[in-house]
């Protein structure tokens, strides 16, 4: 099936520093999503990206749908303990009517107080 | 705001034996899904459902079987459980949005099954 790589697979940072991890892929998205897990839940959106280009903030998040419609970013900034989690993106394609997401295998973060 | 709650967050089960994961959500959505998640492989969809009674297969359904009978509710059915179905079982659920977008997916907390 489709994949998505998402990179880094795993990030041990310091609190207050800076992340950055993105996604890309072989074939075109209308849309790109961005999740995140926290610790024992289920994944919960943090960000929804429907234009190539788009720059989209959430608080201390930002994200971008890339230009060639094939790659996504998202950057952390200032990061705190709560961050930790595993980030997944997600892209959408439409078929007929119906829009399946496919998802990236996953970064996951540690933040050391 | 929408819940999305699976019957067991923690299951065992033995090898052959039919396993029944349960989901219930409540703020009347169409959408429906089962993924699954395993360590670097993120999150696979298994099947959906947009409909009561109806179904479709997803990137993974082999070994997998759904039920939707009411629209609160989606049925994972593993026929006979193997090891290798050991495994996050994540329930979700979405509206349906124009030209049939379904982003916006809520998600339960999980199972983990254990097949032994």
């Amino acid at each position: 099936g489709q994949q998505l790589n998402q990179s880094p697979q795993s990030m041990f940072i310091q609190e207050g520093e800076d992340v950055s991890m993105n996604c890309t892929s072989s074939s075109i998205f209308n849309t790109w999503l961005w999740y995140k897990q926290d610790p024992g839940e289920g994944p919960v959106l943090l960000i929804a990206l429907y234009k190539a280009g788009e720059l989209t903030s959430n608080g201390r998040l930002t994200a971008q749908f890339g230009i060639t419609r094939k790659d996504s970013f998202l950057n952390i900034s200032a990061s705190i303990p709560s961050d930790v989690g595993i980030y997944f993106c997600a892209g959408q394609r439409y078929s007929g009517n119906t829009g399946k997401l496919i998802f990236g295998q996953g970064t996951t973060l540690q933040v050391k107080p | 705001d929408v819940k999305v709650t699976q019957s067991s967050r923690y299951l065992v089960k033995r090898t052959g034996e039919k396993v029944f994961l349960e989901c219930v959500q409540d703020m009347d959505h169409e959408n429906m899904f089962w993924y699954r998640q395993d360590p670097g492989l993120g999150l696979r969809l298994i099947y959906f459902s947009y409909d009561v009674k109806m179904k479709e297969k997803g990137d993974i359904p082999e070994g997998y079987s759904v039920s939707r009978e009411k629209k609160e509710r989606f049925s994972l059915i593993l026929e006979s459980a193997s090891t290798n179905q050991t495994s996050m079982y994540l329930c979700a659920s979405s509206l349906q949005g124009l030209g049939g977008t379904n982003e916006k997916l809520f998600f339960g907390s999980g199972t983990q099954l254990s097949v032994l």
